[in-house]
Parts: C-alpha cells; sequence; structure tokens
C-alpha cells in the first residue's frame, strides 16, 4: 500500500526560530508529486508548497522551503522565521501520475509557536 | 471570487437517517473529491470523481455515496449504513489529470455529528 508517514505528531518552536517537520513516503513509482497544506484552527486546507519529483531542485516559497529526497523518499518542510500564524496542523501528501488526480495524506504534525 | 462551497456548516445526523452534504464549486475544474477527517488524524479519501457523470470509490467509501450529475457539484450522502459518521468532512477539487502537478483547494468543511 501506498502510504506517508509524519513520526512527530507534535512539534513546537519559538518565534523567529527555524523548525523543520519530516515526512518520508513508500511508493515503487518515479513519477509523483509531493505538496504539503496547512490546516489551522479555522479547520480550512491551505497549500503550503509543492515539490514535482522530477526536478532535482528544492521548492521554496518565502519562509518555507522544502529538503527533498527521492532516494530516501523523504520530504521535509523548513519553516524559518517563525510566527505566530503558522501555528497550525501541517499535512505531508503526494499524488501519483497514475492514480489519476487523488491525494495520498500523512497524519499530520501539530506545530505549536511560543511567543 | 472562485473557490468551492460546502453546506451546511454543522449537520446532526438521527439514527437511521440518511444526510447530504452539498458541496459546489465555480473554479471549473473537472475533478473533485471528498475527505473524511477524525480527530488527530490525516484526512481519508471517500470519494473522488474526474469527470461529470463518473466517479470512482476511495479508500473508506463503505456507507457513503455520490453523484456528479453536474461539473460544479459534488454532493456526498452518508446513508445509514454508516455506523460511524461522527467526523469533519471536506471537499476538493483540482483541475484534474492532465495537470498532476496543479493542487487541490479545499472547501471550508463540514461538521456531521450524530443526535
Amino acid at each position: 500500500a501506498q502510504t506517508v508517514t509524519q513520526s512527530q505528531p507534535e512539534m513546537s518552536v519559538q518565534e523567529a526560530e527555524t523548525v523543520t517537520l519530516s515526512c518520508t513516503y513508500d511508493t515503487s513509482e518515479s513519477d509523483y508529486y509531493l505538496f504539503w497544506y496547512k490546516q489551522p484552527p479555522s479547520r480550512q486546507m491551505i497549500l503550503v508548497i509543492r515539490q514535482e519529483a522530477y526536478k532535482q531542485q528544492n521548492a521554496t516559497e518565502n519562509r518555507f522551503s522544502v529538503n527533498f529526497q527521492k532516494a530516501a523518499k523523504s520530504f521535509s518542510l523548513k519553516i524559518s522565521d517563525s510566527q505566530l500564524g503558522d501555528a497550525a496542523m501541517y499535512f505531508c501528501a503526494y499524488r501519483l501520475e497514475t492514480s489519476g488526480s487523488r491525494l495520498t495524506f500523512g497524519e499530520g504534525t501539530q506545530l505549536t509557536v511560543n511567543p | 471570487d472562485g473557490g468551492i462551497t460546502q453546506s451546511p456548516k454543522y449537520l446532526f445526523r438521527k439514527e437511521g437517517q440518511n444526510v447530504t452534504l452539498s458541496c459546489e464549486q465555480n473554479l471549473n475544474h473537472d475533478a473533485m473529491y471528498w475527505y473524511r477527517q477524525d480527530p488527530g488524524q490525516g484526512l481519508r479519501l471517500i470519494y473522488y470523481s474526474q469527470i461529470v457523470n463518473d466517479f470512482q470509490k476511495g479508500d473508506i467509501a463503505e456507507g457513503y455515496s455520490v453523484s456528479r450529475e453536474k461539473k460544479e457539484s459534488f454532493p456526498l450522502t452518508v446513508t445509514s449504513a454508516q455506523k460511524n459518521p461522527t467526523a469533519f468532512y471536506l471537499c476538493a477539487s483540482s483541475p484534474g489529470d492532465i495537470r498532476a502537478h496543479q493542487p487541490q483547494h479545499f472547501g471550508d468543511g463540514t461538521r456531521l455529528s450524530i443526535l
């Protein structure tokens, strides 16, 4: 079965510091897309960043960046200069080229930002 | 503004009753999805549809039914066969297969509870 594993159920970080959330996945396919979504207390799902597996360069969106290690099937999210508004549940997900457009999600990491 | 509208925000079901959750999108997306989220857990796929008049079962389809008669609408019925329906339900849409790198956009969710 295709799976996504987020091994850290909870993480905390001091405001303005950097935190890394881990994600590993299991697939035998070579073409896929990876995503990080954020779910604040409002429960809305917000796209944070995405990565195409065929691209070697790590994606970056402002304070958010990923460390994509295809051989290790690892896709960690780094949040720099953490802000109070970053507090949320973060979900890692992937989409396979061969499975249509459906996403498979991890269990999530609850991030707390301390002032 | 384009987006996804889920209604109602809160819904209560009596024993033995079927209830229908509404999902409408004006993003002109081909694909639509229904996810279930239990407390402290990730999203699990119930049903998805990649084109009008077609849909596929996800990972937890038992006790649920859907229809896709219009491109913009993908209602989910929680039947009496679903013995544990209390959860948060999220609807999403995406452009579809040919643009698999495009992320899914989510509605604000419906919280379903048993009376």
